[in-house]
Parts: C-alpha cells; sequence; structure tokens
C-alpha cells in the first residue's frame, strides 16, 4: 500500500539554524500538507500546497516558514533560524482531491529538536 | 472558537472492556468529522469519518456518529483487544479549505 515517508526521523539543531525536513507524499496526490505537534499538546495545522502554491496557511506559519515541491516527488518544509519553541513532531500529509471528506494520509513524522 | 475537545487521558481498560473516548466541537458550520489512531512509531492513520449530521462512521469494531445537536463525535467500541492501545486524536475539517483542526489526542492502554 502506499504511503506518506519522511526523512529524517529525527533531527537535532542549534538555535538560529535553518532546517529542512523532508515529505514524499503518495506519487498520485495533489494536495500536501505540513502539520506539528509540540509534546503534549495538540496537531496544528501550519501550511496546505497545491499546484505549486500554498494554498492555505495558518497563523504559525510565518516568514521564518517555507514549503517548496523542488521535483516530482519531494515536499519540503524549511525553517529559517530556528526557535527553542520550533521543537516539535512534524507531519506530513497527502491526498488526492480537494474534496472535504477526502482522507488526508500521514507520514510518520519528523522529531524536531532545536538546542 | 473553532476547536476540538476531546477527553483527557490516559484511558487504561482491561481486555474486553467497553471504551468510549468523547469528542466535542464547536464550528460555525457543519464540518467533516474523523478520528485519527496513531500506533506507536508510527503516522496518523484514518481510523473512521463522517461528513454530515447523523452520519455513522465505522471501522474495525470502532464506531462513531455525528450528533449535530451536541455538537459531538464520540468514539466507542464494545470490546477492546491490546492491539488497540494508541493514542486517538478526533478532528474535523476548517472552516475554509480543506486542512484539519485537531484534537489533543487521548492515550488508550489496553492491558490483557
Amino acid at each position: 500500500e502506499p504511503e506518506v515517508t519522511q526523512t529524517p526521523s529525527h533531527q537535532v539543531t542549534q538555535m538560529g539554524q535553518e532546517v529542512i525536513l523532508r515529505c514524499v507524499p503518495i506519487s498520485n496526490h495533489l494536495y500536501f500538507y505540513w502539520y506539528r505537534q509540540i509534546l503534549g499538546q495538540k496537531v496544528e495545522f501550519l501550511v496546505s500546497f497545491y499546484n505549486n502554491e500554498i494554498s492555505e496557511k495558518s497563523e504559525i506559519f510565518d516568514d521564518q516558514f517555507s514549503v517548496e515541491r523542488p521535483d516530482g516527488s519531494n515536499f519540503t518544509l524549511k525553517i529559517r533560524s530556528t526557535k527553542l519553541e520550533d521543537s516539535a513532531m512534524y507531519f506530513c500529509a497527502s491526498r488526492v482531491t480537494s474534496g472535504g471528506t477526502d482522507t488526508q494520509y500521514f507520514g510518520p513524522g519528523t522529531r524536531l529538536t532545536v538546542l | 472558537g473553532n476547536s476540538v475537545t476531546q477527553m483527557e487521558g490516559p484511558v487504561t481498560l482491561s481486555e474486553e472492556a467497553f471504551l468510549t473516548i468523547n469528542c466535542t466541537y464547536t464550528a460555525t458550520g457543519y464540518p467533516s468529522l474523523f478520528w485519527y489512531v496513531q500506533y506507536p512509531g508510527e503516522g496518523l492513520q484514518l481510523l473512521l469519518k463522517a461528513t454530515k449530521a447523523d452520519d455513522k462512521g465505522s471501522n474495525k469494531g470502532f464506531e462513531a456518529t455525528y450528533r449535530k445537536e451536541t455538537t459531538s463525535f464520540h468514539l466507542e467500541k464494545g470490546s477492546v483487544q491490546v492491539s488497540d492501545s494508541a493514542v486517538y486524536f478526533c478532528a474535523r475539517t476548517r472552516q475554509a479549505g480543506t486542512a484539519l483542526i485537531f484534537g489533543k489526542g487521548t492515550t488508550l492502554s489496553v492491558s490483557s
């Protein structure tokens, strides 16, 4: 069964550094998402991406963040100048169409630790 | 506001016990509702969903009914198994767009 994959599984970085989290969505999916979960808190939506541009974003997704689909398979989240509070589990998800009932398929997550 | 609230965990049950995990939502419209499950070391998997009032989602013995009058989507299972031990997330679609708003998650631990 096709699945969303994410790399790395765990990323440790120093405060102020830039990190890039990578995701490979399911191949025929058209919509891509990033979510994050700070330890002990709820899963929060960051951004969605369709047709090579951002289609929605939350108030969390500020200028520190950017997303890109650099080729036909990868979908990346870049966090510039990381802060301690960026430490969280970051989930990528994808779906086929835009309908509200369509299922989002999630990857296993990347745990980001900012020291 | 627009949010999802689910009962605090952890929930600890013996095998074959009845499970209820409460979930309520706030919304100005009629969102689609979901339960996702996360097994240790894995990503979020869709467990079931309901797209309109009075719909019942079901999968693997789990059920949840979309109750508009109480704005609830409680998860139930008649007889839990050890393999059901996981974190369960209630979610709804955002007011505009396709992204999801999640609850905090409820950890279920089932012992034999």
